[in-house]
C-alpha cells in the first residue's frame, strides 16, 4: 500500500511569509509525528499526535509553529513569519502505536 | 526528560573494516529500535529490539540490547559502500520516540 506522503517535496519562500506542510499518514496509522532535520544533523522532534489525544507541543520550537490532524488523518505543519533558520527538511512519520515508524520523503524548507 | 545519547558523531572506515555505534538512554527502555538514514533520503526502519540481553543478526549487522535495557549497540562486519548512510537509534519516552543524534557512517573505498 502507499506509504507516508508529504507534500511539498520543496518549498522556497521569503522569510515572514506563512507555510503549510502537508503529510498524509499510512491509512489506519493512528500515531503522527513531525520532526525537523537540518542538514548532517540528527532528528529534532516537533510534535507528536496520537489517536484522539491532545498532541504534545513540547518539541515546537517556537509560538510560529502549530500543527493540526483533522478526522485523525492527514496532518498540517504550518509555519508563521517565517526565519531563515527555520531551513531544513521537515519529516512526517507514521506508526500504529508503539510500532516502528514510517517516515515521508519530507519537505525541504528553504527561506530566503 | 528522556535522552537518548549516541557515539561516535561520525565515523570514518576503510571499506571492509568493521562498524559499531553505540546508543545509552537514561532511562530503561521497553524497547530500543534502529534506523538507518541514506544521505538525501528519510529514515528506514531497521530492527527493534524489546528483551534484556537481546542479540538479533541481519546479515552483517548485529544489535545487541543490554542486560539493564538502557543500552544497545549496532555491529557492521567487513563493512561496503551501501553501509553509508546515519544510523540512528530510537527509544520509546513520554514524546512517542524520542531519536538519538546518530552515527555517519563514512566509507573510503
Amino acid at each position: 500500500g502507499a506509504g507516508v506522503s508529504q507534500s511539498p517535496s520543496n518549498k522556497v519562500t521569503e522569510k515572514g511569509k506563512d507555510v503549510e506542510l502537508r503529510c498524509d499518514p499510512i491509512s489506519g496509522h493512528t500515531a503522527l509525528y513531525w520532526y525537523r532535520q537540518s542538514l548532517g544533523q540528527g532528528l529534532e522532534f516537533l510534535i507528536y499526535f496520537q489517536g484522539n489525544s491532545a498532541p504534545d507541543k513540547s518539541g515546537l520550537p517556537s509560538d510560529r509553529f502549530s500543527a493540526e490532524r483533522t478526522g485523525g488523518s492527514v496532518s498540517t505543519l504550518t509555519i508563521q513569519r517565517t526565519q531563515q533558520e527555520d531551513s531544513a527538511v521537515y519529516l512526517c512519520a507514521s506508526s500504529l502505536a508503539r510500532s516502528p515508524l514510517h517516515f515521508g520523503n519530507g519537505t525541504r524548507l528553504t527561506v530566503t | 526528560g528522556q535522552q537518548v545519547m549516541q557515539i561516535p558523531q561520525y565515523q570514518h572506515v576503510q571499506e571492509g573494516e568493521d562498524f559499531t555505534t553505540y546508543c545509552n538512554s537514561s532511562t530503561t527502555l521497553s524497547n530500543i529500535q534502529w534506523y538507518k538514514q541514506r544521505p538525501g533520503g528519510h529514515p528506514v526502519f531497521l530492527i527493534q529490539l524489546v528483551k534484556s540481553g537481546e542479540v538479533k543478526k541481519q546479515k552483517r549487522l548485529t544489535f545487541q540490547f543490554g542486560e539493564a535495557k538502557k543500552n544497545s549497540s549496532l555491529h557492521i562486519t567487513a563493512t561496503q559502500t551501501t553501509d553509508v548512510g546515519t544510523y540512528f537509534c530510537a527509544g520509546p519516552g513520554a514524546d512517542g520516540l524520542t531519536f538519538g543524534k546518530g552515527t555517519h557512517l563514512i566509507i573510503q573505498p
